[in-house]
């Protein structure tokens, strides 16, 4: 089994680029989850799915969007990047009972 | 909004010695996990505590949800090398399973 498989791994985009992060899991999960990484900041939520058909915004959800396209796949989706969105970003998926399996991550600059 | 922070922020020990960090949250929690992250890597799921007042262990690591529910603590006796990496805790929030909000974390390096 892959788990989470996040793509791609590493993207520079130049300020006012789009683009989709793409993430799916293998392990039948309800829930899924998008965070970012910055130094010192920890994990912060940006958007996640309780079940597929659903979003919610977390904690950090400007300047993103989302697509719970189906139980395996939850993508997201930066419409014009700008600098402060250089970052890692982690997708995970769980069951509401478990704990939260990771990607691998996308290392993200927008220049 | 639900924040959840953790002291301290940086703990640097000698191989041997213990170390604990310190979760809390400004809201009541569900249950509370326990993450690691090594250099470069990706969060990986440690153990997940769900009752007031929980204790559980995994061999020298010690993990305690508070009576409140409100905080947690984990612990770990005689660290090693291997123990090198960045601890976060991570609560769901009463009344909403669905959404896990991370710690600040605490970054643990030993030194030899």
């Amino acid at each position: 089994n892959a788990g989470v498989t996040q793509t791609p791994k590493f993207q520079v985009l130049k300020t006012g680029q789009s683009m989709t992060l793409q993430c799916a899991q293998d392990m039948n999960h309800n829930s899924m989850y998008w965070y970012r990484q910055d130094p010192g900041m920890g994990l912060r939520l940006i958007y996640y799915s309780a079940s597929e058909g659903t979003t919610d915004k977390g904690e950090v959800p400007n300047g993103y969007n989302v697509s719970r396209l189906n139980k395996r796949e939850f993508s997201l989706r930066l419409e014009s990047a700008a600098p402060s969105q250089t970052s890692v970003y982690f997708c995970a998926s769980s069951e509401r009972q478990t704990g939260a399996f990771f990607g691998q991550g996308t290392r993200l600059t927008v220049v | 909004g639900q924040q959840v922070m953790q002291i301290p922020q940086y703990q640097h020990v000698q191989e041997g010695e213990d170390f604990t960090t310190y979760c809390n949250s400004s809201t009541t929690l569900s249950n509370i996990q326990w993450y690691k992250q090594r250099p470069g890597g990706h969060p990986v799921f440690l153990i997940q505590l769900v009752k007031s007042g929980e204790v559980k262990k995994q061999k020298r690591l010690t993990f305690q949800f508070g009576e409140a529910k409100k905080n947690s603590s984990l612990h770990i006796t005689a660290t090693q090398t291997t123990d090198v990496g960045t601890y976060f805790c991570a609560g769901k929030p009463l009344g909403n399973t669905d959404k896990l909000i991370f710690g600040t974390g605490t970054r643990l390096q030993v030194f030899p």
